[in-house]
């Protein structure tokens, strides 16, 4: 059964920094996986989707990177801004069925 | 409409009471996902329906819950004779599912409470 951990739970950083959100998962025979963006009284945005033949991709400030082999994904995200504080979450999609399984979730806080 | 739109946004109710959340996708969307959100929890897996095949319900807790899709559009998912730990934020998605790696669209969610 796929398991995906998201470590820290929390991360506070100064503005400006570049940073990196880890995501872990157990069973490495993924379709995908994904990284949301959730704000607090609103719905999930989806960031980015990385196919399991992909090793990452980019959006703006943020890339995201897949080792299928090590079970790990991360995302990176430059030049830091207060507008990035909001929980990051990660899923895996498998190729035997449409569900998703997430991480918790890491809590980000960028400090002006 | 431009978006997923879930009602009620909060929900506040009496433990054993019934209560139904609404979910409409966006138009044209085939897809569509029931998730449950516990505070510091992931979102937990409830029911998948795509187009007219047989939903997926494997995700749902107990034989309380449970959730339609009328037209091939809005869904409904509703819990019957509410428990406190059935509060949570109920989720609903949608996707267009042409190919397989599709970008799911989240509602805003209803925030369930049950006292």
């Amino acid at each position: 059964k796929q398991e995906v951990t998201q470590i820290p739970a929390a991360l506070s950083v100064p503005e400006g920094e570049n940073l990196v959100l880890n995501c872990s998962f157990t069973d490495s025979a993924i379709y995908n996986l994904q990284w949301f963006r959730q704000d607090p009284g609103k719905g999930l945005t989806s960031l980015l989707l990385i196919q399991s033949s992909q090793r990452e991709q980019t959006s703006g400030r943020l890339n995201a990177s897949l080792d299928k082999s090590s079970g790990r994904s991360t995302l990176y995200i430059a030049a830091s801004q207060p507008g990035d504080s909001a929980t990051y979450l990660c899923a895996t999609e498998s190729y035997s069925n449409y569900q998703l399984i997430w991480g918790a979730g890491t809590k980000l806080i960028i400090k002006p | 409409g431009a978006g997923v739109s879930q009602s009620p946004s909060n929900k506040v109710t009496e433990k054993g009471k019934d209560v139904e959340l609404r979910c409409d996708p966006i138009s044209g969307h085939t897809a569509l996902y029931w998730y449950r959100q516990s505070l510091g929890q992931g979102l937990e897996f409830l029911i998948y329906f795509q187009g007219n095949s047989a939903p997926d319900k494997s995700g749902l807790p107990s034989d309380r819950f449970s959730a339609e899709r009328t037209g091939g559009s809005v869904s409904t998912l509703t819990i019957q004779r509410t428990q406190q730990e059935d509060s949570a934020v109920y989720l609903c998605a949608s996707s267009s599912r042409g190919s397989r790696a599709n970008v799911l669209t989240f509602g805003a969610g209803s925030r369930l409470t049950v006292l």
